[in-house]
């Protein structure tokens, strides 16, 4: 059961222009949406997270969109660097937080 | 602390044969959660243990897996007379009380079945 979707398989930006990563979800019940950033050869790393009594939260370059009504959230990198060159991973889970669900994720290049 | 730790990093192995995988989660953490992730897609959940209670358990998670987590601390993932399909890296990750939505991940086991 894909409750998570990340229907991008890869995004290419120019450097110190945004990125937008998407992601959509079929489950209302979840209560913290989630996104990882992960570098070959290593585990993911947790970026920024969202409530799902919140719309928006913001970390630095990192600002994360939560739009219940349409079940799509979407993270925002602004600006775009080299280094952000990774695969991110929406993920998402209820309120006892016992099960993660992910996305399949997105493949960002930024382009010097 | 240096993070969540898992062992080996990288296992080979023939069709048939059992494998352990250990993860050690950071000192505090209470909630430790395994999955395992194919090429091109996300992790998937397996199962996931507060402090040494197994809570939840996916339908993926066949009679062949078991895991445990005797102490609380560290904890090991068996699969019983691996099959092709097992081949994926198996993901760990640990949480805890205060932030529970943040998990940090191991660097993950590789397995291979040939």
């Amino acid at each position: 059961d894909q409750q998570v979707k990340q229907n991008s398989p890869s995004l290419s930006v120019q450097e110190g222009r945004i990125s937008i990563l998407n992601c959509d979800y079929t489950n209302s019940m979840f209560d913290y949406f989630l996104w990882y950033k992960k570098y070959p050869a290593e585990g993911p790393t947790f970026l920024i997270s969202i409530s799902s009594i919140k719309d928006k939260n913001e970390d630095g370059r990192f600002t994360v969109f939560l739009n219940k009504s349409a079940k799509h959230l979407s993270l925002h990198i602004v600006p775009s660097q080299p280094g952000d060159s990774a695969v991110y991973f929406c993920a998402a889970t209820g309120e006892n937080f016992n099960k993660f669900y992910f996305g399949s994720g997105t493949k960002l290049n930024v382009k010097p | 602390d240096t993070g969540v730790s898992q062992d080996p990093r990288h296992k080979i192995t023939k069709r048939g044969q059992n494998v352990t995988f250990r993860c050690d989660p950071i000192s505090e953490h209470n909630r430790l959660y395994w999955y395992r992730q194919t090429l091109g897609q996300g992790p998937e959940f397996l199962t996931y243990f507060q402090n040494e209670a197994q809570l939840e358990k996916s339908r993926l998670l066949s009679d062949r897996f078991s895991a445990e987590r005797p102490k609380g601390s560290f904890s090991t993932l068996e699969i019983q007379r691996t099959e092709q399909g097992d081949s994926a890296m198996y993901l760990c990750a640990s949480s805890w009380g205060l932030a529970e939505e943040t998990q940090y991940f191991g660097p993950g086991t590789r397995l291979l079945v040939l």
